[in-house]
């Protein structure tokens, strides 16, 4: 079962845009996977955001804006969510998972909007 | 729109099976690519996959779990069922079932439903 390792707490300010990381194991390539986003708040299920494979292939949840972006960073064997134009309400955690088959969740980063 | 919804005992006793049940509306788990997921999340920690069955009854599992899992599909009923063998305190947590879409993914999540293992 692979690991994806996701920094346990990032923050940033209100209006400003937060890059939470997703490193993928040396031996999974980020490049031939969809890297799946959600957002997970106390007392509530997950929320999909979206999924990034490439700029060409890519897919934003239901109602989810703009603002959430997926990206990947091939030299890092990485994956990226950006939240733009932080809001207070976007303080939560946030799960990356890969889908090779059996799913693979990471182990969350904790937003905090300062 | 698509909805799901977990339902199940919020207590069991230690080696008992924990049956839960997902009963869904709005798409069909006999359509092409599209499937039903089971993940949990004990209090305080992360998000656990857990069990996923597909349109054409294809099953995949959690390795760390797998010996303790099975699910199940009922197309005429619209439900999904996850049987989870030998409960134990740290099997405690929010059991959540979620429509998946191959390339898509797990896109629609219930509500969840929270199971406490305790004598």
């Amino acid at each position: 079962q692979p690991v994806l390792t996701q920094p346990p707490s990032s923050s940033a300010s209100p209006g400003e845009s937060a890059r939470l990381t997703c490193t993928l194991p040396s031996d999974i390539n980020v490049a031939t996977y969809n890297i799946y986003w959600y957002q997970k708040k106390p007392g509530s299920p997950p929320r999909y955001l979206l999924y990034y494979y490439s700029d060409s292939d890519k897919g934003q949840g239901s109602g989810v804006p703009s603002r959430f972006s997926g990206s990947k960073d091939a030299s890092a064997n990485t994956a990226i969510l950006v939240v733009s134009g932080l809001q207070s309400e976007d303080e939560a955690d946030y799960y990356c998972m890969i889908w090779p088959g059996t799913v693979v969740f990471g182990g969350g980063t904790k937003l905090t909007v300062l | 729109q698509i909805t799901l919804k977990e339902s199940g005992p919020t207590l069991v006793k230690p080696t008992q099976t924990l049956t839960l049940t997902c009963t869904f509306s709005g798409f069909s788990l006999s359509t092409p690519g599209v499937g039903v997921g089971w993940t949990r999340q004990p209090p305080g920690k992360a998000l656990e996959w857990l069990a996923l069955i597909y349109w054409d009854d294809d099953k995949r599992y959690s390795p760390s779990l797998k010996t303790r899992l099975t699910i199940t599909k009922d197309t005429s009923k619209n439900q999904v069922v996850l049987t989870m063998t030998n409960m134990d305190p740290v099997d405690t947590a929010t059991y959540f079932c979620a429509h998946s879409k191959v390339v898509v993914g797990m896109d629609v999540w219930g509500p969840g439903t929270t199971v406490t293992v305790s004598s």
